[in-house]
């Protein structure tokens, strides 16, 4: 079954430093696609980027950046330079099939960027 | 800029008493999706459609219905609620099929039952 795991709570980092943000996943497809939401202090919950399994290159939007690795079971997040308004809970999650029509997410990650 | 409106923002209900969540969305998505939030289990599933008169069960489906009587209208229903069901709830519009399928929320609705 189709399953979206991620284990940290959260992080706490240095402002303008690199954080990564793990997430696994389950799934019997072979073709299925991953995607990383922001939900801001606000609550509002926003689409950051995505991977498709099919594409061996990792995806990048700004200064997002996917760490894919498909034998693991893994698409990790990746912020550079991070910035105070970046602090956030982050959400990953799957949709199984080329035809597949909803996303299961994981439980967040709460990122707290300090000065 | 994809469009999903929640209303209400917030409600407070009684125990046992019904309550409509209604849902709008300006995108012409055929999917939209009903989730709940709380802490400690992320974003939850409850109900999903593929299209206007289609709904189906996400999952925790239990205690809720939903209605999808046009395209843009996506209604979720609590005949008897329950102090279980205080949570945030979310709206979210997508398309079926393809690459492109990252869903659009809402700003959610927060339900109190007391």
């Amino acid at each position: 079954a189709q399953k979206v795991t991620q284990t940290q709570t959260s992080i706490s980092v240095v402002e303008k430093t690199t954080v990564t943000m793990d997430c696994v996943y389950e799934t019997r497809d072979s073709s299925y696609f991953l995607f990383w939401y922001k939900q801001t202090a606000s609550g509002e919950i926003v689409f950051l980027i995505r991977q498709d399994s099919y594409k061996k290159e990792n995806a990048t939007v700004g200064h997002y950046s996917l760490n894919f690795q498909k034998p693991k079971s893994s698409i990790g997040l990746i912020i550079t330079a991070t910035q105070i308004e970046d602090s956030a809970v982050y959400f990953c999650a799957m949709r199984e099939g080329w035809s597949g029509t909803y996303q299961r997410f994981g439980t967040g990650t709460k990122l707290q960027v300090v000065p | 800029e994809a469009a999903v409106t929640q209303s209400p923002r917030n409600k407070v209900a009684v125990t046992g008493g019904k309550v409509t969540l209604s849902c709008n969305q300006t995108n012409n998505h055929n999917n939209m999706y009903w989730y709940r939030q709380d802490t400690g289990h992320g974003l939850r599933l409850i109900h999903y459609s593929y299209g206007a008169g289609s709904t189906e069960k996400g999952d925790i489906p239990d205690g809720y219905k939903a209605s999808r009587p046009s395209q843009e209208n996506f209604s979720l229903i609590l005949e008897l609620a329950t102090p279980s069901q205080t949570s945030v709830y979310f709206c979210a519009s997508g398309w079926t099929g393809g690459a492109n399928t990252e869903v659009f929320f809402g700003k959610g609705t927060r339900l109190t039952v007391v």
